[in-house]
C-alpha cells in the first residue's frame, strides 16, 4: 500500500488555468506538507497542515490555495497558471509535527505552457 | 546567504571509497537537522537525523558542529546504489521553519 499518495503523476496545462492536485496519506499521521522543487532540484516548503489547521504557510503567491478536508488529505488548488509553476511538487506528511521523519509522496509534475 | 548551503558536486568516487559532504547553516538558532536523499526523478527519503553528539547508522556517520555552523555526512565503503543527492534539512524558528539546501550529488562509479 501507498503511504503517501498523489494524483496526477503528470499534469500539462495551459497558462491561465485552474488546476488541483490531491494528495492523501494512509499512515495516520497529523501533519502533512506541500513542496515545490523548481529545475534547479531546489526543495521548498510551500505549506504544513497540523489536523487540518494551517502550521507553516511560507511566501507564495495567493494563487495557491491548500485545502484540507481531513487530516489524511492535503490538496493543493493553484489558480491561473503561470509558466513559472512548472516544478514538481511533493506531498508529504510526519506523526506530529516537522521534528519527525517526512514520508514523501511520488510528487506531480506540472508543466505549464 | 542562503540558510542551508551545499556544494552541488558531483562527487565521482569510486566504489570503496569513503566520501564526506558538508552542509552550512547561517540561522545560529537552527535547532534540529536531518539528512535526506533523493534518487533520480523520486521522492526525498529520510537518510539519517543529526544528533547533536553525532550518530551513526552502518557505513553512515553524521556530525553537527554548532560552533562552526555545519553538518556534515560521512559514508564509508561506498555502493554503486549510495548514487544519488543528499539534502541536508535545518529546522529553525521555533520548528515553525524548514529549509532543504540545494543537495550534493554523489556519483559511486565502478
Amino acid at each position: 500500500d501507498t503511504a503517501v499518495s498523489q494524483t496526477p503523476k503528470y499534469l500539462v496545462t495551459q497558462m491561465g488555468n485552474d488546476k488541483s492536485i490531491k494528495c492523501e496519506q494512509n499512515l495516520g499521521h497529523d501533519t502533512m506538507y506541500w513542496y515545490k522543487q523548481d529545475s534547479k532540484k531546489f526543495l521548498k516548503i510551500m505549506f504544513s497542515y497540523n489536523n487540518k489547521e494551517l502550521i507553516i504557510n511560507e511566501t507564495v503567491p495567493n494563487r495557491f490555495s491548500p485545502k484540507s478536508p481531513d487530516k489524511a488529505h492535503l490538496n493543493l488548488h493553484i489558480n491561473s497558471l503561470e509558466l513559472g509553476d512548472s516544478a514538481v511538487y511533493f506531498c508529504a506528511s510526519s506523526q506530529y509535527d516537522v521534528t519527525d521523519t517526512q514520508y514523501f509522496g511520488p510528487g506531480t509534475r506540472l508543466t505549464v505552457l | 546567504r542562503k540558510e542551508v548551503e551545499q556544494d552541488p558536486g558531483p562527487f565521482n568516487v569510486p566504489e570503496g571509497a569513503t566520501v564526506a559532504f558538508n552542509c552550512t547553516y547561517s540561522n545560529s538558532a537552527s535547532q534540529s537537522f536531518f539528512w535526506y536523499r533523493q534518487d533520480c526523478r523520486k521522492e526525498p527519503k529520510l537518510l539519517m537525523s543529526v544528533y547533536s553528539s553525532g550518530n551513526e547508522d552502518g557505513r553512515f556517520t553524521a556530525q553537527l558542529n554548532r560552533a562552526s555552523q555545519y553538518i556534515s555526512l560521512l559514508i564509508r565503503d561506498s555502493k554503486l546504489s549510495d548514487s544519488a543527492t543528499y539534502l541536508c534539512v535545518g529546522l529553525s524558528g521555533g520548528y515553525q521553519k524548514v529549509t532543504f539546501g540545494t543537495g550534493t550529488k554523489l556519483q559511486v562509479i565502478p
